[in-house]
């Protein structure tokens, strides 16, 4: 079945500092790849997706690359702000269904 | 344009009592998701809709939850009776039905049962 694995937070950074999450999948076939964000007291927004291998998704700052041969989708931000405070989920999708990590907290210090 | 929509945004309640939860998926999506999150166990995907007819409900914890999509607007998760452990975050999420599409979630109700 589909598993999707991630780094468990959470995550304290400076305002500035670099961001980077870790998520690998298991997965049957050609998985889309999803990174959603939750800020609090909201539901999920999709961040950035990618469909393809070496895909790379951008939104906001944030890249992630669809990396077939490691089976691996991390998420970078280069200069994280405050406002980037959230519960971060990668997730794949290769059935209509989505299958989710457990979510990383990110807290970003002024 | 208007995002998925979700009813209450909170509920509380005594444990026994009929909770109804509602759901308006965006206009154009013909897929919809029932998902319950959870300190513990994060987020689960309770059922899946298609068209309307409900496809996996696998998730379902148990016969005292129940979910009916009698239209493609509206859905409603109904939990009878409830009990404290069903206190938990259920959002829905619609989408189209193709693949490399994303799915849209509302804002979630918060249930806390007493």
């Amino acid at each position: 079945g589909n598993s999707v694995t991630q780094m468990e937070g959470p995550v304290t950074l400076s305002e500035e500092a670099f961001l980077t999450i870790n998520c690998t999948y298991t997965a049957t076939g050609y998985p889309s790849l999803f990174w959603y964000v939750q800020y609090p007291g909201e539901g999920l927004q999709l961040l950035l997706k990618a469909t393809k291998a070496d895909d790379k998704g951008s939104n906001k700052g944030f890249e992630a690359t669809y990396r077939k041969e490691t089976t691996s989708f991390h998420l970078e931000k280069g200069s994280v702000q405050v406002s980037d405070s959230a519960v971060y989920f990668c997730a794949l999708t290769n059935d209509y269904k989505l299958s989710f990590g457990a979510g990383t907290t990110v807290t970003v210090r002024a | 344009d208007a995002g998925v929509i979700q009813s209450p945004r909170h509920e509380v309640t005594e444990m026994g009592q009929e909770v109804t939860l509602r759901c308006k998926p965006i206009s154009g999506h013909n897929s919809l998701f029932w998902y319950r999150q959870t300190m513990m166990r994060g987020l689960e995907l309770l059922i899946y809709f298609n068209n309307n007819v409900p496809i996996d409900d696998s998730g379902m914890p148990e016969d005292r939850f129940s979910a009916k999509m009698p239209n493609a607007s509206f859905s409603t998760l109904k939990i009878q009776p409830s009990e404290p452990r069903d206190s938990a975050v259920y959002f829905c999420a619609s989408s189209t039905r193709q693949e490399s599409q994303p799915q849209h979630f509302g804002d979630g109700t918060r249930l806390s049962i007493l």
